[in-house]
């Protein structure tokens, strides 16, 4: 059974350019919620997806965009890359049937994003 | 706001001792509080998750305790591995009309050493 994937496992980006991230959840999960998490900080949440569209949204600028996809796979797109995007950033998959209680969240390994 | 603060902010202990990291929140209205391990480079991983009317709970070593009352937790761990070293993160739950919402702490990076 396939945990939570992410790709690609480090990026390194120039400022202004665009980035797209991907993930793809747990078996059996439906709902992908993205994270963006600095070095030495807790994760900070960007959005959350299911049946293919944005239910939930983080403090985070129009920049960040994202996507579902019908197998429930999500991207996250950064444009106009800033230095201070540098993070790692975590794709984590639940099941929306759970999300009113205490679902449980798997994370994956998440994506290094350098921005130089 | 909704804030969740951990402490301390780093931990060294000697393998085989014991220790207890603690979370104070404010957020609200209370779902659920849970404890992640994170190594460096990965992912969080689930240790615990409690409810409201939940007020400890045991995974192998960890132990996590919450009083909603003062709106506190903690998670202690009992004779530590090398392998505990690791980042603690502590995420409360909000629930909202779309579901739950989480605010993470900044962690408690705990060093284990021989």
């Amino acid at each position: 059974d396939a945990g939570v994937t992410q790709s690609p496992t480090h990026l390194i980006k120039t400022r202004g350019q665009q980035v797209t991230l991907r993930c793809s959840p747990k078996s059996g999960h439906d709902t992908v919620s993205w994270y963006q998490q600095a070095l030495g900080q807790g994760p900070q949440f960007i959005f959350q997806y299911y049946e293919e569209e944005e239910r939930q949204r983080g403090n985070f600028p129009d920049r960040f965009s994202g996507h579902q996809f019908p197998n429930y796979s999500s991207e996250l797109n950064v444009n106009a890359l800033l230095l201070g995007d540098s993070a790692l950033y975590l794709c984590a998959s639940s099941n929306k049937s759970r999300l009113a209680g205490p679902y449980e969240q798997y994370f994956g390994p998440g994506t290094r994003l350098t921005v130089t | 706001k909704n804030q969740v603060e951990q402490s301390p902010q780093s931990l060294i202990i000697l393998e085989g001792k014991n220790c207890t990291l603690q979370c104070n929140y404010t957020v609200s209205p209370f779902s659920n509080l849970r404890w992640y391990k994170q190594d460096t480079g990965r992912g969080p991983v689930s240790l615990t998750i409690m409810t409201f009317s939940e007020n400890t709970k045991s995974n192998g070593r960890y132990t996590a305790t919450l009083d909603a009352d003062t709106k506190q937790s903690s998670l202690h761990i009992t004779a530590s591995q090398l392998s505990d070293s690791a980042s603690y993160i502590c995420v409360v739950s909000e629930l909202t009309g779309g579901g739950n919402k989480l605010t993470f702490g900044t962690g408690t990076q705990l060093k284990v050493e021989l």
